[in-house]
């Protein structure tokens, strides 16, 4: 178990261009969820997979932002003709949840997006 | 609508003790979940409630009051590596088979001073 990855770590774009992220949930865990942190803030919600069922994507979600979750194994989050305002930690976090665990999220390192 | 809401930042002593609160409104709860995090890096799982009352982890404690839309995080004997983000959130079921949404707080920057 290696935990939750995400790639790239960082990446620097120029305005207009697109950007894909890559995000390897642990394993076993069924639910992946994308958040989105900006400087002193908390992780925003942007959307989440049960399986490969998107169940939910955030209202303040513009439909330049897509995610797939094929198969129900990595996840993809991809942004279209980004914007300055694009700029954030985008973070992935898994969850497996039974009747008897707690079911918390595990956060992978992030990817750091700078649109420039 | 979804709302919690935490003081954005706490400071104290090396060796004290610290309460960080946390009010929330959402549509659902199914259980309050604080998480560390420290500056550039991922947010880490602290601790777990969804009965009313206080469940004790090591220097780490948190309160639950269901009725009352309100947790706390208490810090005990504070160390340096304590300095982070403390970030709250609540577990919002959905209905039927859609899952569950954990929503989260602004985040409390606690430093701690030696």
């Amino acid at each position: 178990d290696t935990g939750v990855s995400q790639n790239p770590r960082h990446k620097i774009t120029k305005r207009g261009q697109n950007v894909t992220f890559r995000c390897d949930p642990i394993s076993e865990h069924n639910r992946l969820y994308w958040y989105r942190q900006t400087l002193g803030q908390g992780p925003e919600f942007l959307t989440y997979f049960q399986n490969e069922a998107q169940l939910e994507k955030s209202r303040l979600l513009s439909d330049r932002f897509s995610a797939e979750r094929p198969k129900g194994s990595f996840s993809t989050l991809e942004i279209q003709r980004t914007e300055q305002g694009d700029s954030a930690m985008y973070l992935c976090a898994s969850s497996f949840r039974t009747g008897s665990n707690t079911g918390e999220l595990f956060f992978g390192e992030g990817s750091r997006l700078t649109v420039l | 609508g979804q709302n919690i809401d935490q003081p954005t930042e706490m400071t104290a002593t090396e060796g004290a003790i610290v309460q960080i609160n946390c009010t929330y409104q959402t549509s659902g709860f199914n259980g309050l979940f604080w998480y560390q995090q420290h500056a550039g890096e991922a947010p880490t799982f602290l601790s777990y409630n969804v009965l009313d009352g206080l469940e004790e982890k090591g220097r780490f404690s948190s309160f639950l009051s269901r009725s009352k839309g309100y947790s706390y995080l208490l810090l005990k004997e504070l160390q340096m590596k304590d300095s982070a983000s403390y970030l709250c959130a609540v577990r919002d079921p959905r209905p039927g088979d859609y899952g569950q949404n954990f929503v989260f707080g602004p985040g409390t920057r606690l430093s701690v001073l030696p």
